[in-house]
């Protein structure tokens, strides 16, 4: 079974700049999230999708960060414009999104590394 | 406000030792524990706790809940140099979010 895919695996560009991040989850998986995990610590929920729905956004920075999940499959995080404080890896997870109120296992990508310089 | 704290920070061990990492939590609504190990890339999930005192193993990995006291350890026997990576400990609340600690790194000296 293929895992989740994220590209690109790094990317660097300076402050101002927009940047996009693309993640597919594994298929069949109806609950997709975005994390960013900052040097030294644990990742951190940014927004939670089931199918093509916002679940969760309460921890994402709106005012720059937004995200799609448009056909409830793959989706795109985007950062526009980026600041110094952004650095940071972006993963991306995915589980079944089943019957509510069970507990899920969530598989992570690979990330992607965010440098602004 | 929901907190998930890990310890030690950071372990040197050397191979064939035994170490007890350590997650406690204050959270609203809790459903359920997960470890995760991460190396240079993806977390990998490697269990997930709802049931106090059910000891969970695979291999040479185990871990127990604590549902009274909030925490829950994470046991690795026989460490070899493999087993070298940050351990993650989040509780998943309310919608399945995960929150998680800042990790507790480990080393393994040969």
């Amino acid at each position: 079974e293929a895992g989740v895919a994220q590209s690109p695996r790094y990317k660097i560009i300076e402050k101002r700049q927009s940047v996009a991040f693309w993640c597919n989850p594994i298929s069949g998986h109806a609950t997709l999230y975005w994390y960013q995990q900052i040097l030294g610590q644990g990742p951190k929920l940014l927004i939670q999708f089931q199918n093509n729905g916002v679940v969760d956004d309460s921890q994402l920075p709106k005012d720059r960060f937004s995200a799609e999940r448009l056909k409830g499959v793959d989706s795109t995080l985007k950062i526009q414009p980026a600041k110094l404080e952004d650095s940071a890896v972006y993963l991306c997870a995915s589980s079944l999104g089943g019957l509510a109120g069970l507990s899920e296992t969530q598989y992570f990508g690979p990330g992607t590394r965010l440098l602004v310089l | 406000e929901d907190k998930v704290v890990q310890s030690p920070l950071s372990l040197v061990v050397h191979e064939g030792d035994t170490v007890t990492l350590n997650c406690s939590y204050e959270v609203t609504n809790f459903r359920s524990l997960l470890w995760y190990k991460q190396e240079k890339k993806a977390p990998t999930f490697l269990f997930m706790l709802t049931s106090s005192g059910i000891e969970k193993k695979s291999g040479r990995l185990s871990s127990i809940l604590d549902k009274k006291e909030l925490f829950s350890i994470l046991n690795i026997t026989a460490t070899q140099t493999g087993d070298s990576a940050i351990y993650l400990c989040a509780v998943q609340t309310g919608a399945n979010n995960l929150f998680f600690g800042t990790g507790t790194r480990l080393t393994v000296i040969p």
